[in-house]
């Protein structure tokens, strides 16, 4: 399996939105609603954002959000603070059990 | 509050084998799947495979099946990923992290750093 296919920067001013993309095929992405995306600062492990495509895990921020449409799953970080920047990861289900990652896209707050 | 704690940094030649474990607390080590997921240097996220403690079965990612095996002691909560044949490629953090039942990970470990080097 190839990974999801995500771009690999994203930027945006405080206080704007940025939307990141995660796209994958009708096995993984399109195939189930089991798309989570992941937070990641330099050195320290990931942390859950949103799973199930657009549910936010207790004491996430509300500013960050998930959708899906087809085979390309996506977060949105709205009113964007500098504490934002890092890298963000999106997973899917893809049967049997199987878990896939995207390749990352590092997000920079201007 | 739920806690997964790796064992600390190896350096290994290629050819060898490490074994990585991850104790668990906080929650009831035998109700969720643990998966562990590597990180290359300057790399993305890799999925390796799962363990379902209570069970102790099993499933790979295509890429490590025949040189990964991941088992469980219930008795101290923890789990372990043992690789083998690494070679340089393998050089990378690994991680332990708790599936909350739909394949998003909610809590992991602090991470492994595994270097292979002659």
């Amino acid at each position: 399996q190839s990974a999801l296919t995500q771009p690999p920067s994203a930027s945006g001013s405080p206080g704007q939105s940025v939307t990141i993309s995660c796209t994958g095929t009708s096995s993984d992405v399109g195939g189930y609603n089991y798309v989570s995306w992941y937070q990641q600062y330099p050195g320290k492990a990931p942390k859950l954002m949103i799973y199930e495509v657009s549910k936010r895990p207790s004491g996430v921020p509300d500013r960050f959000s998930g959708s899906k449409s087809g085979n390309t799953a996506s977060l949105t970080v709205s009113g964007l603070q500098a504490e934002d920047e890092a890298d963000y990861y999106c997973s899917s289900y893809a049967g049997n059990n199987d878990l896939i990652f995207g390749g990352g896209t590092k997000l920079t707050v201007l | 509050q739920v806690q997964l704690v790796q064992s600390g940094a190896e350096v290994k030649k290629p050819g060898a084998s490490v074994k990585v474990s991850c104790k668990a607390s906080g929650y009831t080590f035998t109700a969720y799947y643990m998966r562990w997921v590597r990180q290359a240097p300057g790399q993305g996220l890799e999925w390796m495979g799962w363990i379902n403690p209570n069970s102790g079965d099993s499933n790979y990612a295509q890429k490590f099946q025949g040189r990964v095996t991941m088992t469980r002691d219930t008795s101290i909560r923890t789990a372990y990923m043992e690789l083998s044949r690494l070679t340089i490629d393998d050089t990378a953090v690994y991680y332990c992290a708790r599936d909350r039942g739909d394949t998003s990970l909610t809590s992991w470990g602090q991470g492994t750093l595994v270097t292979v080097s002659s």
